[in-house]
């Protein structure tokens, strides 16, 4: 089975530019979780959808950062206007879904941003 | 406030030696607690998980326990390698919906 899905790996950008991670889950899976993970430190949840609906998205910056998981399949976060403490790896995870009762979360490879 | 805590230090063993890495709580009440392996430049990968009202978890080397009185969970690795050498993260569910709180984890050396 395919795992979960990013990109791009890496990405170098200017503070104040704006940038798009898109992640695809894996097949079936009803949630998705995007997670910023600092060096150092664990993940952190920005975002969680169930289908294409936003379950929590208390810890999201919604000044700068955004969502979308339009036909509840793939997804895109994106940034706007990063600031340089957006450095960080951003982790897209997806598991089979709420009601299933099956809690393990499947993450992708992440998606490595630096600020400059 | 609500804290997750892991050793920060990194815990540096002999191969074949039993590792032990513990993540402490509060200020939550979790039904259950995971514990992931994280690589360098990749993401977690779940190991196992234990629930409120189990004491303890088994799969091949490794085990985990879960004392809700004491708010603490304990990882063991027996007899391990040095392919086990990685950082090892807790995380628990906040609010029951899957929403994970993750500790900061504990870098593991296995030397042979």
């Amino acid at each position: 089975e395919a795992g979960v899905a990013q990109s791009p790996r890496y990405k170098i950008i200017e503070k104040r530019q704006s940038v798009a991670f898109w992640c695809n889950p894996i097949s079936g899976h009803a949630t998705l979780y995007w997670y910023q993970q600092i060096l150092g430190q664990g993940p952190k949840l920005l975002i969680q959808f169930q289908n294409n609906g936003v379950v929590d998205d208390s810890q999201l910056p919604k000044d700068r950062f955004s969502a979308e998981r339009l036909k509840g399949v793939d997804s895109t976060l994106k940034i706007q206007p990063a600031k340089l403490e957006d450095s960080a790896v951003y982790l897209c995870a997806s598991s089979p879904g709420l009601a299933t009762g099956q809690e393990t979360q499947y993450f992708g490879p992440g998606t490595r941003l630096l600020v400059l | 406030s609500q804290k997750i805590e892991q050793n920060s230090e990194a815990l540096n063993i002999q191969e074949g030696k039993t590792a032990t890495l513990t993540c402490n709580y509060t200020n939550y009440s979790p039904a259950y607690l995971q514990w992931y392996r994280q690589d360098p430049g990749r993401g977690p990968v779940f190991l196992l998980l234990i629930r409120e009202n189990e004491k303890e978890k088994r799969k091949e080397r490794l085990k985990v326990t879960f004392d809700t009185t004491l708010k603490q969970s304990l990882f063991h690795i027996t007899a391990s390698q040095p392919a086990d050498s990685a950082t090892y993260l807790c995380a628990l569910d906040k609010t029951g919906f899957q929403k994970l709180v993750f500790g900061t984890g504990t870098r593991l050396l296995v030397s042979p």
